[in-house]
């Protein structure tokens, strides 16, 4: 199947610990990305990676790091875990060719720290 | 002020209705524009791009209003199925996109 993957899908994990999320895509696409869902449901973004290049970087925490080995693959690592990582954990990829940038989602990591 | 706002709602319609969600944008170049469906627990998917020429897609209408800088979605003949939450979402200009909170439909037998 063509998509966009993402492993695990839960993660139940206590404050403290370090935990990586890894995301696959065979779409083919050049642009990569993960986004935070929170218990509000807004939808926002954390960072994108542009053929293993590093585009954007939001104000997030530097216990967050993003490591991208290839145009298909795009993990996250996540250091120190607090209360507040709790939230679902969107990997998506975009055809940064046609400029448009229309997003497709993996399936999430729902991310909860105890 | 967010980049992208939409209303929460809930908007509950009985099956068969027309319902329309709009969503207001701030950045004035955005270039292009876009509708997800996002059900309970799962991804947001792709529901269908927003020209500013308008676009359909079966029951789903789509269209740009530049001028006052919103985008609408509007759905006919609502199923049951159709019951989703609709986020809208709208360029940055940094090879992103930026998505509105979601608008959350209950379509009622």
């Amino acid at each position: 199947d063509t998509a966009v993957s993402q492993t695990p899908k839960y993660l139940v994990t206590q404050m403290g610990n370090d935990k990586s999320i890894k995301c696959e895509q065979n779409l083919g696409h050049d642009t990569m990305y993960w986004y935070k869902q929170d218990s509000k449901k807004f939808l926002k973004i954390m960072f994108s990676y542009n053929n293993k290049e590093l585009i954007i970087n939001e104000t997030v925490p530097n216990r967050f790091s993003p490591k991208s080995p290839d145009k298909a693959h795009l993990n996250l690592h996540i250091n120190s875990l607090e209360l507040g990582d709790s939230a679902v954990y969107f990997c998506a990829s975009s055809p940064s060719a046609s400029g448009s940038w229309e997003q497709y989602f993996g399936p999430g990591t729902r991310l909860t720290v105890t | 002020r967010k980049e992208v706002e939409q209303d929460p709602g809930p908007f509950n319609v009985p099956e068969g209705a027309t319902v329309a969600f709009n969503c207001t944008y701030s950045n004035s170049a955005s270039q292009s524009f876009f509708w997800y469906r996002q059900d309970c627990r799962k991804e947001p998917k792709l529901l269908m791009s927003v020209y500013s020429s308008g676009n359909e897609d079966g029951r789903f209408t789509a269209q740009l209003n530049r001028a006052s800088q919103y985008i609408s979605l509007l759905i006919r003949d609502s199923k049951l199925s159709d019951s989703a939450t609709y986020l809208c979402a709208a360029d940055t200009g940094r090879r992103a996109l930026t998505f509105g909170s979601g608008t959350r439909l209950q379509v009622q037998p």
